[in-house]
């Protein structure tokens, strides 16, 4: 059974770049023709996609709000898949987690645990 | 674009069925298939139904969703309630012209 596992600092400053890494286990993050998925909820509120990136690394996605900022990649040699958000502010702190959508009926499955990430100085 | 809109909030006793509503803003509801996700307390997430009215295996058959196009909206029932359904329930969907996944604002259900 597939298990991703988000990590990465909790706190980052502003203008910097948060940066985090979604780790897979139980199957191969190359196999499938999966997609692999960042969400994120601010703390209180809703879901907001930011983005992904086909298992083969070949071709990304991003939510038009946040792509001129939003950088997927994919690492199939650790098995996982990384974000990176530049220049963050206030608004960006949230709950981030990390998501494997299906190929063919691209539904959301399963999702990390999330984890915090801050941003303050 | 559009948006999904959902209630805020909906609340029902045990045993009894609730109804959850997903309204789309423009363009058809039947354009793109809707998703539901359950989220509980402290919890990621899950998916309850995909493809309008699919389950994953492992979600009880209490949960069905549909579409209607003449309220251009998505509906997620849920039947013979159970505390354990008290969550936050989201819909998502496609929006093809921009390439953006869109999440409804979610509904907190309440079971008494």
């Amino acid at each position: 059974q597939v298990q991703l596992q988000e990590s990465g600092p909790g706190l980052v400053k502003p203008s910097q770049t948060l940066s985090l890494t979604c780790s897979v286990s139980g199957g191969s993050i190359s196999s499938g023709g999966h997609y692999w998925s960042w969400v994120r909820q601010h703390p209180g509120k809703g879901l907001e996609w930011i983005g992904y990136i086909y298992y083969n690394g070949g071709t990304t996605y991003y939510n038009p709000s946040l792509k001129s900022r939003v950088t997927i990649l994919v690492d199939t040699s650790k098995n996982q898949f990384s974000l990176k958000l530049s220049s963050v502010t206030a608004a960006d702190t949230a709950i981030y987690y990390c998501a494997r959508v299906s190929g063919y009926d691209f539904y959301f499955d399963p999702w990390g645990q999330g984890t915090l990430v801050t941003v303050s100085s | 674009n559009f948006m999904l809109t959902q209630p805020h909030s909906v609340s029902e006793s045990p045993g009894r069925t609730v109804t959850i509503s997903c309204t789309r803003s423009s363009g058809s509801i039947a354009s793109n298939y809707v998703q539901w996700y359950q989220q509980r307390p402290g919890s990621s997430p899950t998916t309850v139904i995909y493809g309008d009215t699919q389950r994953p295996s492992g979600v009880p058959n209490r949960f069905s969703g549909s579409i209607d196009s003449s309220s251009n909206s998505a509906s997620l029932t849920i039947s013979g309630l159970k505390a354990e359904d008290e969550a936050d329930y989201y819909c998502l969907s496609y929006d093809s012209s921009i390439s953006n996944w869109v999440f409804g604002g979610g509904t907190k259900l309440t079971v008494l």
